[in-house]
């Protein structure tokens, strides 16, 4: 089976730019969680999806927002991009919620 | 909502020693309790989890224990190795509509030759 893969690995933008995020799950999957990774803070948790629902929301700004489609693959996008945005995004899936979390690569944003 | 802790933030052990890395949580309505692997450039890696009906599961060198009461899970690997090295993140998890892992901060393991 296919793991999780997200695109693209790695973006480069500057300030006030947005951009968007994509998650591919494991086939089958229905649950996807998306995190900031940055030095010192570990794991943050940014947003839950199932079934094309938003389950649960993180303490990140509005400018942070996401969606699934029907076939579960989903998007993040951050508009308005600040310095402090630059991390490792990740992406996890999960067959139902509660359950073992399978991470994707993750997306290198780095603003500048 | 839910808060988790992870001591030490480093940890170096010689190779064969054993190491115990403790993790904290503060909603006692939690439960299920991972714990990941993080090599450098590499996605998080689910290595043993645990639910709250459980206080200890070993797999192989690994081993999760869970206490309740004080509200503390810990990650003990015997025979360490220096694939052992490693970020180590433990995380809790609500049950139902408030169901996401909250994450603690990650610990460094350096096993030395």
């Amino acid at each position: 089976k296919a793991g999780v893969t997200q695109t693209p690995r790695y973006l480069i933008k500057t300030r006030g730019q947005q951009v968007t995020l994509s998650c591919s799950p494991i086939s089958g999957h229905r649950s996807v969680s998306w995190y900031q990774q940055t030095p010192g803070q570990g794991l943050q948790f940014l947003f839950e999806y199932f079934s094309e629902t938003q389950r649960n929301k993180g303490n990140f700004p509005g400018r942070f927002s996401g969606r699934q489609f029907s076939n579960s693959r989903s998007e993040m996008n951050v508009s308005t991009l600040e310095l402090g945005d630059s991390a490792l995004y990740l992406c996890a899936s999960s067959l139902v919620r509660d359950r073992e979390q399978f991470f994707g690569p993750g997306t290198r944003l780095t603003v500048l | 909502g839910e808060n988790v802790e992870q001591h030490p933030s480093t940890l170096s052990v010689q190779e064969g020693d054993s190491a115990v890395i403790k993790c904290t949580y503060s909603d006692s309505a939690s439960n299920y309790f991972p714990w990941y692997k993080q090599e450098l450039g590499k996605r998080p890696q689910l290595i043993i989890d645990i639910r709250s009906n459980v206080g200890e599961k070993k797999d192989q060198r690994i081993a999760v224990t869970l206490n309740k009461t004080a509200k503390h899970f810990s990650l003990h690997i015997t025979e360490t190795q220096p694939e052992d090295s490693a970020v180590y993140f433990c995380a809790a998890s609500l049950p139902g509509a408030n169901s996401k892992l909250t994450f603690g901060k990650g610990i460094t393991l350096s096993v030395r030759p």
